[in-house]
């Protein structure tokens, strides 16, 4: 079963930093997802990705393979940018189509 | 627009009642999962459905049941022998069942004991 693991679990910060969460797995995988869950419960899908980088608005999510970590940034980042970001791993040899999820991350910016 | 409708939003149970929790997409995926959300934990699979009039358990069934009569609809009922069902319950859809594809989810429901 894979672990998934992210950080910090809390994140305050100013209008207009660069903000960087971290997610860490513990069994290899084919991909990767980051997700965004608003105030209300609601949960966005945001990136994908097996390999390298994707870019999204000021969204920019990074993956290494070999060292399985991957890291989600925000750019000049906005207080409609809080919410909590989840990031998810499959589930090999569970349920099929499965996924793991990490407990998330709650970030709040402030003006 | 395409999506993935849970209702109702706020839902109550009295003790040693069922409730069942409404989940309809028409995004036309084959795929549909229940997830249940604890505060401070991640997502944990109840249920999931790959195909119409088939479903599997996922790794918290127990007081739980689903069915999938129409492909569009994937409704969860919470029995009275689910003794702590009070948390955020959320739908998801997929085009299919690999691992590798986008899931997209509906706006949860919040399920409380009075």
């Amino acid at each position: 079963k894979n672990e998934v693991e992210q950080s910090p679990q809390n994140l305050t910060a100013q209008e207009g930093e660069f903000i960087t969460i971290n997610c860490s797995y513990s069994v290899g995988i084919s991909a990767l997802h980051w997700l965004q869950q608003h105030p209300g419960g609601g949960i966005v899908s945001l990136f994908m990705l097996s390999s390298g980088k994707k870019k999204h608005g000021r969204l920019i999510a990074t993956i290494n393979i070999q060292e399985k970590h991957s890291s989600l940034h925000i750019t000049a980042s906005h207080p409609r940018d809080s919410a909590v970001y989840i990031c998810a791993v499959p589930y090999y040899g569970g349920s099929q189509g499965n996924l793991i999820f990490g407990k998330g991350t709650k970030l709040s910016v402030k003006p | 627009d395409g999506g993935i409708t849970q209702s109702p939003k706020y839902l109550f149970r009295k003790e040693g009642q069922n409730v069942t929790l409404s989940c309809e997409q028409n995004l036309n995926h084959d795929a549909m999962y229940w997830y249940r959300q604890d505060p401070g934990q991640g997502l944990r699979l109840i249920y999931y459905s790959q195909i119409v009039n088939d479903f599997q358990k996922g790794d918290i069934a127990e007081g739980y049941s689903v069915s999938r009569e129409k492909k569009e609809s994937f409704p969860l009922t919470v029995t009275s022998a689910q003794k702590n069902p009070t948390a955020f319950y959320l739908c998801a859809s997929r085009p299919s069942r690999g691992r590798d594809e986008k899931l997209f989810f509906g706006s949860g429901t919040q399920l409380s004991v009075l």
